[in-house]
């Protein structure tokens, strides 16, 4: 296991269209989370799995957005109807949570998306 | 509302010479501190943490110190390397599962 992993790496798309992105987390971790990084400003908060369960949202998730962990292995974002104020940098990271520890995260390196 | 807050957006040191990166948070319920470094087209990268039941933590080159009175953190880096060169972020953590993030300082080690 060599780390979290995003797919793709680039994204261009045309407004109004949807696009989806895959984070495959490090296989041990239980924890997944989505962030956004606008340019000059530090990774936003959008989402978290425990397992398979979505556990909080912001709301920087609009309607627009969905998240899903089936099974609670790899996890895919969806944005619906893109807009141009959507293009940032998408980052997925994991994490463990045991009973007794919470692990810090490791972050995949990323996925950006360019609305035209 | 900005909770963490890094008001220099970037830094330039001498190699060889102490960088000191500075963090401000607003949100008295943090309780669990971390820098994270950010090269180019790559992921955060963890560096160190501290919990604020302490006042400093180092790890060889790296120390961080928490001043939770002034509700305030540095990275001291010593001494600074050419391949420290990147954009740190400082993030904090409370009850909330998520990490609160700061908006980055650039720092430039010059050789």
């Amino acid at each position: 296991d060599t780390g979290v992993s995003q797919n793709p790496r680039h994204k261009i798309t045309k407004r109004g269209q949807n696009v989806t992105f895959r984070c495959d987390p490090i296989s041990e971790h239980n924890r997944l989370y989505w962030y956004r990084q606008t340019l000059g400003q530090g990774p936003e908060f959008l989402t978290y799995f425990q397992n398979e369960a979505q556990l909080e949202k912001s709301r920087l998730l609009s309607d627009r957005f969905s998240a899903e962990r089936p099974k609670g292995s790899f996890s895919t974002l969806e944005i619906q109807r893109t807009e141009q104020g959507d293009s940032a940098m998408y980052l997925c990271a994991s994490s463990l949570q045991t009973a007794t520890h919470s692990y810090g995260y490791t972050f995949g390196s990323g996925t950006r998306l360019t609305v035209v | 509302d900005q909770q963490v807050k890094q008001n220099s957006p970037s830094l330039s040191v001498q190699e060889g010479r102490i960088s000191i990166l500075n963090c401000d948070y607003t949100n008295s319920m943090f309780d669990y501190f971390l820098w994270y470094k950010k090269y180019p087209a790559e992921g955060p990268t963890f560096l160190i943490s501290i919990s604020s039941i302490k006042d400093k933590n180092e790890d060889g080159r790296f120390t961080v110190f928490l001043n939770k009175s002034a509700k305030h953190l540095s990275l001291h880096i010593v001494p600074s390397q050419p391949g420290d060169s990147a954009v740190y972020f400082c993030a904090a953590k409370g009850s909330a599962r998520q990490l609160t993030f700061g908006s980055g300082t650039q720092l430039t080690v010059l050789p």
